[in-house]
């Protein structure tokens, strides 16, 4: 169990560009979620799967987010067009089906939009 | 909206003392759950407790949860320079399978 993966650790880029994000589960671990977190904030849902099903995404996200689980294993998180406000740490987490409210998180990808 | 909301915000003590955090919820729950937040890195699961119980303990935590008030507190006992973080609970919304944070409280243990 080597625990919740995320890469990159961080990530600066220019406004406008687009940006993608992986997280890898751990294994057997078949729901995935993600998080968006601004300094003094708690972590705030984006979008969570179960296997490759992406069963809810957060009406805050703009269209520019897009998710994506395929086979059910790792996850990407893409922001396309970003913008200075997206700058933030995004948090990814698996869990089990049963239990599944003890989430295991990994230690997130730091962005900064310039 | 928040499901859980942590009081107070920020709490600083010198070390060996004990620290109280409380949260308040919204709707009825199965089970609430504690987090504990290092600067700069992922959430790390610290204790869940169920519905039908009224407090549990882990080590030098201690979790309590009151469903008629819709209220929970998390007591840290002999606190340490290592305990200091941010905190926070995480009850299940309603009907859904996702937790929804509060803004935490955030323990500043001094030596």
């Amino acid at each position: 169990d080597t625990g919740v993966s995320q890469n990159p650790r961080h990530k600066i880029t220019k406004r406008g560009q687009n940006v993608t994000f992986r997280c890898d589960p751990i294994s057997e671990h078949n729901r995935l979620y993600w998080y968006r977190q601004t300094l003094g904030q708690g972590p705030e849902f984006l979008t969570y799967f179960q296997n490759e099903a992406q069963l809810e995404k957060s009406r805050l996200l703009s269209d520019r987010f897009s998710a994506e689980r395929p086979k059910g294993s790792f996850s990407t998180l893409e922001i396309q067009r970003t913008e200075q406000g997206d700058s933030a740490m995004y948090l990814c987490a698996s869990s089990p089906d049963r239990g599944w409210e003890k989430l295991f998180f990994g230690s997130g990808t730091q962005l900064s939009v310039l | 909206s928040q499901q859980g909301e942590e009081d107070p915000q920020a709490l600083s003590i010198q070390e060996g003392e004990n620290a109280t955090m409380n949260c308040s919820y919204k709707t009825s729950i199965n089970n609430l759950q504690w987090y504990r937040q290092n600067s700069g890195r992922g959430l790390v699961h610290l204790i869940l407790i169920r519905s039908n119980e009224r407090e549990k303990h882990s080590g030098r935590l201690r979790v309590t949860l009151d469903t008629s008030k819709k209220s929970s507190s998390l007591l840290i006992t002999a606190s340490r320079a290592a305990d200091t973080a941010s905190y926070f609970c995480a009850p299940p919304v309603d009907n859904t399978d996702k937790l929804i944070f509060g803004t935490g409280t955030r323990l500043q243990v001094f030596p």
